[in-house]
């Protein structure tokens, strides 16, 4: 079945400090989305990237969709001790309705 | 809009017990789906409804039945409850988007905090 792959599981970071997360699926997506999920919370919805090649941009953080449609990361530049948290990119295979979630990735940021 | 309701907020059962935990969403979403959320696994889907009606197996549906109820609500059953089902259970809906019928984002609940003893 459709597997999604996040690296890396953990990131410990300099509040400043730069920080990527990578979203790999084995199989082609009709979209990609990204959610944040705080410590206790539950996830909300960050962004949906549709097209092959697509990059967004919210502030500090980049999304980009990769041309194959089955890759994605998210890169935040000069990281706050507000952007801790987990983040998780999901997203259904190309004909298909199940969105599967990646495992996420968790950010640790130090002041 | 109060968005995506869950209750109850913490649960405690013994082995074998049954419970239903029930979600309600107020956004006339089309969509619902029930996940499991366990330490360094993500989010797994249970099951979920892609319309009033409609009900279909996700990842893991063993243990766990559902009933969509109406348009709002969207309930989890467990008939006899294991320690392997102690999780953090959430609830999500989403609306039909786009000419090409993308599923957007989705909107989750607070969670319902399980322990099975």
């Amino acid at each position: 079945g459709q597997q999604v792959m996040q690296i890396p599981q953990y990131q410990h970071v300099q509040e400043g400090e730069d920080f990527t997360t990578y979203c790999n699926s084995s199989t082609t997506l009709s979209n990609i989305q990204w959610y944040k999920q705080r410590p206790g919370g539950h996830p909300v919805f960050l962004i949906q990237l549709v097209k092959s090649g697509e990059v967004k941009k919210q502030k500090r953080l980049t999304f980009q969709f990769g041309e194959a449609k089955k890759n994605s990361s998210l890169h935040i530049t000069a990281t706050q001790t507000t952007d801790v948290g987990t983040y998780f990119c999901a997203g259904p295979p190309t004909g298909g309705f199940k969105t599967i979630f990646g495992a996420g990735t968790r950010l640790f940021v130090k002041a | 809009n109060a968005g995506v309701t869950q209750t109850p907020k913490f649960q405690v059962l013994k082995t074998g017990q049954s419970m239903t935990l029930q979600c309600a969403q107020d956004m006339n979403h089309n969509s619902m789906y029930w996940y499991r959320q366990d330490p360094g696994m993500g989010l797994r889907l249970i099951y979920y409804s892609a319309s009033e009606g409609t009900t279909d197996k996700g990842e893991v549906p063993n243990g766990y039945n559902v009933s969509r109820l109406n348009k709002r609500e969207f309930s989890l059953r467990l008939e006899s409850a294991a320690p392997s089902q102690t999780s953090v259970y959430f609830c999500a809906s989403s609306g039909l988007a786009g000419l090409l019928g993308f599923y957007n984002e989705q909107f989750f609940g607070p969670g319902t905090r399980l322990t099975v003893l």
